[in-house]
């Protein structure tokens, strides 16, 4: 079965740093690729990062709104990925979801408020 | 980016009833399309890809269709664990982007 879990959540003051792990297992991780996207309490779906495996060089790509705040990465020996995000803003309220497209985690809200 | 116009935003139907949403891209996705549904306090779950492929597990009373800019989600015969919201998104290009969303209730 697969299965993605999503930690690190929680309540942060803007400016402020967070990160997040989503931890999986049921699939060959090494060769996914892995996607953050966030949903804000509007309900609004937003792709925020990728990862490529390694492969291709586990290259990245960013949405704009994120770039140079948030760095996502992965330790395949841990099927693991992971979003660290700094400088936060209240805009980044949302739940944040790991996904290989076709398989999604549970969700980790992520409340950025001072 | 692409911008993923999505419609109707609400819409209330009838069991056993065929319901139709659209998903209108600003220019061409070449069949990069998803479909997910999410129920309240869940998350987003695959349906189509592809515009046109049925996700694994997913009952054929789900289909997707449609190229170039316009496509769309069919659910016939609907049934009551129909209801949730569905959204559409592009990945032919990246930002993947999705769009506002489509929210089926019983009538």
């Amino acid at each position: 079965e697969v299965q993605l879990v999503e930690t690190g959540g929680g309540l942060v003051q803007p400016g402020k740093s967070l990160k997040l792990t989503c931890a999986t297992s049921g699939f060959t991780f090494s060769t996914a690729w892995m996607h953050w996207v966030r949903q804000s309490p509007e309900k609004r779906l937003e792709w925020i990062a990728r990862i490529k495996d390694k492969s291709n060089n586990y290259a990245t790509d960013y949405v704009e709104s994120v770039k140079g705040r948030f760095t996502i990465s992965r330790d395949d020996s841990k099927s693991s990925v992971y979003l660290q995000m700094n400088s936060l803003k209240e805009e980044d309220t949302a739940t944040y979801y790991c996904t290989t497209s076709a398989y999604w985690g549970q969700g980790t809200l992520v409340t950025v408020s001072s | 980016d692409i911008q993923m116009t999505q419609s109707p935003a609400s819409l209330s139907a009838s069991l056993g009833e065929t319901v139709t949403i659209e998903c209108r891209a600003s220019e061409d996705i070449y069949n990069g399309l998803a479909w997910y549904q999410q129920k309240p306090g869940k998350s987003p779950q695959l349906l189509i890809y592809n515009a046109n492929s049925l996700h694994t597990g997913v009952p054929s009373r789900f289909s997707g269709s449609g190229s170039g800019t316009q496509y769309s989600l069919k659910i016939n015969s609907l049934q009551s664990e129909d209801v949730a919201s569905y959204f559409c998104q592009q990945y032919y290009d990246y930002p993947w982007t999705f769009g506002g969303g489509t929210k089926l209730e019983l009538k």
